[in-house]
């Protein structure tokens, strides 16, 4: 099955600074990655995705980036926040030709994200 | 955006008992719905995948006959933990996939419930 490491574990920045998350993958056959971010007891929510056919993605101050030939992909954060203060899960997940993976996601590990002011 | 409902939120009983969590999609439809079991400071590990009208498909390493899914509707799955003891005590988390337009949309995560077991 599919497996997702995330690196790094924790990510201490200061306000205004970049935070860059990295995902490794290792079935080739994953065509979509979302990123979520869950604050302390509550639901994961999902800032941005991409699929396989895109290598870049960005959304105001977040952006996503794929490596399909090295299964990798980036959470990139600029101009940070106190705000963006949270976990940050990565995932990866089939969602074409059904079978049974199909739609299943596999999370990374997280990654602790503390931005100071 | 798409909803999705879940309830109870906290729920701490004794030892021995069941416990039923539900899952709805308020303003969508989901032929699939999916179950994840969150420890403290740790990743979402996908527990079953439940399929409206017919059986879950659950994951490795996870019991069947103690984690029962049902998905009656499409809006609705639920997960019960029966006989629950302490070690079942964790952050249970639904999500749901809209089936329109298409198969490739984002999963909606509802808010959790703790469970709690004496």
């Amino acid at each position: 099955g599919e497996n997702v490491e995330q690196h790094p574990s924790t990510l201490s920045v200061q306000e205004g600074d970049s935070a860059v998350i990295k995902c490794t993958y290792s079935d080739s056959a994953s065509n979509y990655f979302p990123w979520y971010k869950q604050e302390l007891g509550k639901r994961p929510q999902l800032i941005i995705d991409i699929r396989s056919n895109v290598g870049e993605k960005k959304d105001q101050r977040i952006a996503v980036t794929l490596n399909k030939t090295a299964k990798h992909f980036s959470l990139h954060i600029t101009e940070t926040q106190p705000e963006d203060s949270a976990v940050y899960f990565c995932a990866a997940s089939i969602t074409q030709g059904g079978g049974t993976s199909y739609g299943k996601l596999t999370f990374g590990q997280g990654t602790i994200l503390t931005v100071h002011p | 955006g798409a909803v999705v409902s879940q309830h109870p939120s906290w729920v701490i009983c004794k030892s021995g008992t069941s416990v039923k969590i539900e899952c709805r999609s308020l303003d969508f439809q989901a032929t699939t719905m999916f179950w994840y079991r969150q420890f403290p400071k740790q990743s979402l590990m996908l527990m079953a995948t439940s399929n409206e009208g017919s059986k879950a498909t659950y994951e490795q390493g996870v019991e069947k006959d103690k984690f029962l899914i049902n998905h009656a509707s499409l809006t609705l799955s639920t997960l019960t933990v029966t006989s629950a003891h302490p070690e079942d005590s964790s952050f249970y988390i639904c999500s749901a996939r809209d089936i329109f337009p298409g198969g490739n949309q984002p999963q909606h995560f509802g808010d959790g419930t703790r469970l709690s077991i004496l």
